[in-house]
């Protein structure tokens, strides 16, 4: 498996405070992603990232933010969490150049907002 | 917009049983197919890709997929299913333009296999 580890695994908080998640990898990879995983919508890129401080928007950024400081580290923030962020959170890395290359994921985190 | 859809979000099998998972996407140019494997309680886990050349592609664990260039499908299929294949299956896209390289999956299906 790939080397990525995401933390926390698990975390509860509540409405309105700000959360921070973490993704950490060992592979060198250039490209990172965020993904939600909901029922019934699969897994949808919140952010993603192409280099060290060079980030891009997915199809749901709404109420995210993330950062890339170095290579191996890419973080997940809620500014201000609500219920609706409620979620389990993948990260994943690609090596760059091609397409050819598939996503390996982490194991996920689990956030609960109440 | 490019989407991905998964016509069967529940199936329930019997071991030995075949399986076939539908996939559709809709993109209009050139893209890379991929099917990835969530057990239950871990991450996604790659089961087959396919990028270009031979249509049906063999990927672990005994399944297969082939891409339907003019049905815009990419269907699973396995022969025989076992209770350990019990998991939710994603489709996903990457088209080849996309200098993101990112996924477009599919909602998911989930198999219950049956002892």
């Amino acid at each position: 498996d790939a080397g990525i580890t995401q933390s926390p695994r698990h975390k509860v908080t509540e409405t309105g405070t700000p959360v921070t998640l973490r993704c950490h990898q060992t592979e060198n990879h250039r490209y990172m992603y965020w993904y939600r995983q909901d029922p019934g919508h699969g897994l949808r890129l919140i952010h993603y990232s192409y280099g060290v401080k060079d980030t891009d928007k997915g199809e749901v950024s709404d109420g995210y933010s993330v950062s890339r400081s170095k290579t191996e580290d890419f973080l997940l923030t809620l500014e201000s969490a609500t219920s609706s962020q409620t979620s389990v959170y993948f990260c994943a890395i690609s090596d760059m150049g091609t397409h050819t290359q598939p996503q390996h994921f982490g194991d996920g985190t689990r956030l609960s907002i109440l | 917009a490019q989407s991905v859809s998964q016509h069967n979000h529940h199936v329930i099998l019997s071991e030995a049983a075949s399986l076939e998972l539908g996939c559709n996407y809709s993109y209009g140019g050139t893209v890379n197919l991929f099917w990835y494997v969530q057990y239950p309680g871990q991450h996604l886990q790659l089961l087959l890709k396919y990028f270009s050349g031979d249509p049906l592609v063999k990927g672990i664990k005994g399944f297969e997929a082939e891409f339907i260039k003019s049905k815009f499908s990419f269907n699973l299929r396995k022969p025989s299913v076992q209770w350990s294949d019990t998991a939710e299956y994603f489709c996903a896209v990457m088209p080849q333009k996309d200098s993101s390289y990112k996924l477009i999956f599919g909602s998911g299906t989930r198999l219950l296999v049956r002892p």
